[in-house]
Parts: structure tokens; C-alpha cells; sequence
């Protein structure tokens, strides 16, 4: 397993601009899911992809927000009109399919967004 | 929803045993996690053990749960210097066909030398 990879790792940027954000899983795992994380705390999930599909999604994803995972591989998170208070760590992760021994969430290195 | 708690700090002399708690409050939980997050890092894996299992031991780790005080704690052996890092404890809500992970906000391990 060459692990989740994201980028970019570190991303400045404007309050009102656009950003998104790459992921790429572990090969041969359908499911995806991205998390943020703000200093001090623990991940909080955002949404969740079984290939192309997007079955779950938080409530913390704003309309401001999209995510895509258009062939079922790579994805990619968009974060529109940036606010500050979306400076935070986001995380992807990905797992094989259901039955297979814990389940077990493997997770990337993080993107960095910090909104001035 | 899953609620998980921890507590923020701990602090250990190298050699000696680490013990990191966890508290949660959703029965249903399946699947109890650890992951260690080095400063600026990822989440990288521990280990993690199903519901019905009292106690998993992986090298240094020593996995205990108490279901009936919904209780998890990990137990690292001769904790080394390179230790040093936060813990999270997180649980899986089994919600469909998704496994969401409910994280605590993560025990700060020191490790003095």
C-alpha cells in the first residue's frame, strides 16, 4: 500500500477565494471519506463515498462545500468564498468494503488551509 | 450521537508504562480505535478491537475494553521517548452501510526522558 495521499500539504489563502483540495486513496479501497480537524481537537467527519457515490454527508458541510469522487477513485474537496473559521486541517481517509477484518480507516498526512 | 472523552494530559517517564483512558457513551459502537497524530501529521493507526473482545495485545500496546462502563484504554509497555505525541480514541457508528469514525479530542503523551 503506497497510502491516502493528499495535496496539496499546506494552503494560504484569502477570505472569499476558492480552494480545493486533492485525495487519493489506497488502491483497491471504494470507500472515501474527508474530515476536519481544528487545533485542540479530534476529526469530525464530513462526508462519505462508497466509489462514486456520496452517502453520507455532515451537517457541517455548508453549501460552500462540495465534494466529488467523479470515477471512484481520486477525490476532491472544494471549499467556496472561504471564510476564516474554515482554517483547519482536513483529512481524507479510505477503507476496503464492508466485511473485510475491522474495517479499519487508513488516514493521509492532511491539507493545511489557513483563510487570512 | 457517540459522545468520547478523554483526558488532555498525561506525562511519563521514559520506561515506564503509559495508560491513556477513554470513555464513550454509544453501546453500539463496533469497532473502538487508536490512532497517534505526531505535531503537523496525519492520523496514523494503532489498533483498533471489535466490541466483543475483552483485550487485544499488539507488541507494546495493550488494548483493554469494559463494555459495561463503556470504557477503552490503551496501555503502551516501555514507552520510549519517540511516543510523544496525541491520542485519539474513536468509535464507529455503524450507520448503514457507512462507518463513521466519532473521535475524543485527544490525550497530549509526554514522554520525559
Amino acid at each position: 500500500d503506497t497510502g491516502v495521499s493528499q495535496n496539496p500539504r499546506h494552503k494560504i489563502t484569502k477570505r472569499g477565494q476558492n480552494v480545493t483540495f486533492r485525495c487519493d486513496p489506497i488502491s483497491e479501497h471504494n470507500r472515501l471519506y474527508w474530515y476536519r480537524q481544528t487545533l485542540g481537537q479530534g476529526p469530525e467527519f464530513l462526508t462519505y463515498f462508497q466509489n462514486e457515490a456520496q452517502l453520507e454527508k455532515s451537517r457541517l458541510l455548508s453549501d460552500r462545500f462540495s465534494a466529488e469522487r467523479p470515477k471512484g477513485s481520486f477525490s476532491t474537496l472544494e471549499i467556496q468564498r472561504t471564510e476564516q473559521g474554515d482554517s483547519a486541517m482536513y483529512l481524507c481517509a479510505s477503507s476496503r468494503p464492508l466485511g473485510y477484518s475491522g474495517n479499519t480507516i487508513y488516514f493521509g498526512e492532511g491539507s493545511w488551509l489557513t483563510v487570512v | 450521537g457517540e459522545d468520547v472523552e478523554q483526558s488532555l494530559f498525561l506525562s511519563v517517564r521514559e520506561g515506564d508504562s503509559s495508560v491513556i483512558n477513554c470513555t464513550y457513551t454509544d453501546s453500539s459502537s463496533t469497532y473502538l480505535y487508536w490512532y497517534k497524530q505526531e505535531p503537523g501529521a496525519g492520523l496514523q493507526l494503532l489498533t483498533y478491537i471489535f466490541s466483543n473482545m475483552d483485550m487485544k495485545q499488539d507488541q507494546r500496546l495493550t488494548v483493554l475494553l469494559n463494555k459495561k462502563d463503556k470504557h477503552l484504554s490503551l496501555r503502551i509497555a516501555d514507552t520510549q521517548t519517540g511516543d510523544s505525541a496525541i491520542y485519539f480514541c474513536a468509535g464507529s457508528i455503524s450507520s448503514g452501510s457507512a462507518r463513521q469514525l466519532t473521535f475524543g479530542s485527544g490525550t497530549q503523551l509526554t514522554v520525559l526522558p
